[in-house]
């Protein structure tokens, strides 16, 4: 099993729909939770990382975090076609030097 | 553009041969992760280094091996190569040990024939 599940989509939503992503992770150990955001051929760049249980907001972008469900949340609101990607849930410990486990990603398309 | 650069963006070679990836982590970055992504596997995680030691091992085979310079630059050598080891490699560094905050190369597309 896993560490962390992602569905794989594809997702797809039309322009300035939210765009709802999950990932689910199965140790309570984890501390770190991150979005990456990947284009074709691209490098993973980081969109939102936190701490801790709750929401953290960033411009369109909306990170939920609930660790009772070790679940967690990325929202997208008024989607654009440049939205369109390949989103990665990352999870880590504090005690593991920064081995991140990623999801598998979720690959969305927003049309126009 | 994070500011990790990684060379050659691509590589061909044929099962057998061995390569070397290379990677030069953002200016004032201590640590550099490596990174192996697939189709079938998704982004693995392969191996850590900080300030030239190594400090975490994941997913990575023994025919692979990695090192830090002391200009902080990191190589990642692939040897006896096989078709399964066609992926992208990344790199990704950060400012410290454990730092959480990653940031990623553009990446080396290996295809082994």
């Amino acid at each position: 099993q896993k560490e962390v599940e992602q569905d794989p989509g594809p997702l797809s939503v039309p322009e300035g729909a939210i765009v709802s992503l999950n990932c689910t992770y199965s140790n309570s150990a984890f501390q770190y939770f991150m979005w990456y955001r990947q284009y074709s051929r691209k490098g993973p760049e980081l969109l939102m990382y936190t701490y801790s249980s709750g929401n953290k907001e960033d411009g369109r972008f909306t990170a939920q975090v609930d660790k009772s469900s070790k679940y967690i949340s990325l929202f997208i609101r008024d989607s654009q076609p440049s939205d369109s990607a390949t989103y990665l849930c990352a999870i880590g410990k504090r005690d593991s030097w920064g081995k991140l486990q990623f999801g598998a990603g979720t690959q969305v398309v927003v049309t126009p | 553009d994070s500011g990790v650069t990684q060379t050659p963006k691509h590589l061909i070679t044929a099962t057998g041969q061995r390569v070397t990836l290379r990677c030069s982590p953002r200016s004032g970055d201590l640590s550099v992760y490596w990174y192996q992504q697939s189709l079938d596997q998704g982004l693995q995680f392969l191996i850590q280094y900080y300030n030239g030691e190594e400090r975490a091992k994941g997913n990575i085979l023994e025919r692979f091996s990695a090192q830090q310079f002391p200009d902080l630059h990191s190589e990642l050598n692939l040897s006896s190569l096989e078709l399964g080891d066609s992926a992208l490699y990344f790199c990704a560094s950060s400012d410290r040990m454990g730092k959480e905050t990653q940031y990623f190369g553009p990446g080396t597309r290996l295809l082994v024939l």
